[in-house]
């Protein structure tokens, strides 16, 4: 069965550094989503992209964020220079059309430690 | 805004007992509503969905879910539970186009 991959599984960065995180949804998928979960918290939306475009963003998703679609096969989550409380599983979903009723498909997450 | 809250942050059971997790939903529509189980290091596997076509839904491992809209719930059981179902648990309701998440349940077997 098709999967949403991410890499890496754990990253561990420097406060003020930047840090690029990498998802390949599954490949006939059109709309993609970030989401958080720090330690002991819920699963947060961050944004969704559809056509090379935000769709839609959290408060949480401020300038220090950005998402991209460099090739035809990866989306990218890159935080340009890390706070502590950034540290948490990030989570790359993804799927096939934008209805309401399908399920998003979820990579293994990230898990982004921050010192 | 949809949201969804379930009740009870930790579950324990007996292996062979009925496991039963609680979510209510908040909702100004018709929600569509799912059950996503994260396994010991590892992402959101679906379980099951509701989508309206029916108010009780199978999933994958033996569980189910029944949409209850009086009660504004859409609680998951499984009528048996196997040391292989210690995980989390968490129920979802799309939001427009995202997933709004409740905080979880962690389950628990006793063998």
């Amino acid at each position: 069965e098709p999967e949403v991959t991410q890499t890496p599984s754990h990253q561990v960065t420097q406060m003020g550094q930047e840090v690029i995180l990498r998802c390949v949804p599954i490949s006939n998928h059109l709309y993609f989503y970030w989401y958080r979960q720090i330690l002991g918290q819920k699963v947060e939306f961050l944004v969704s992209f559809y056509n090379n475009e935000i769709s839609e963003k959290s408060e949480i998703f401020d300038d220090q964020f950005s998402v991209e679609r460099p090739d035809g096969s990866n989306f990218t989550l890159k935080i340009r220079s890390t706070k502590l409380e950034d540290s948490a599983m990030y989570f790359c979903a993804s799927r096939m059309t934008d209805n309401s009723n399908q399920p998003q498909h979820f990579g293994d997450g990230t898990r982004l430690s921050i010192l | 805004a949809q949201s969804v809250t379930q009740l009870g942050s930790h579950v324990s059971v007996s292996e062979g007992a009925l496991v039963l997790l609680r979510c209510n939903y908040s909702s100004s529509v018709p929600p569509y509503l799912f059950w996503y189980v994260q396994y010991p290091n590892q992402g959101l596997q679906l379980l099951l969905k509701y989508t309206s076509a029916a108010t009780l839904v199978k999933g994958i491992n033996g569980f189910e879910a029944e949409f209850k809209k009086s009660e504004t719930s859409f609680h998951l059981t499984k009528p048996s539970a196997h040391m292989s179902d210690a995980a989390e648990y968490f129920c979802a309701v799309s939001d427009g186009d995202k997933l709004s998440f409740g905080a979880g349940t962690t389950v628990t077997v006793r063998a």
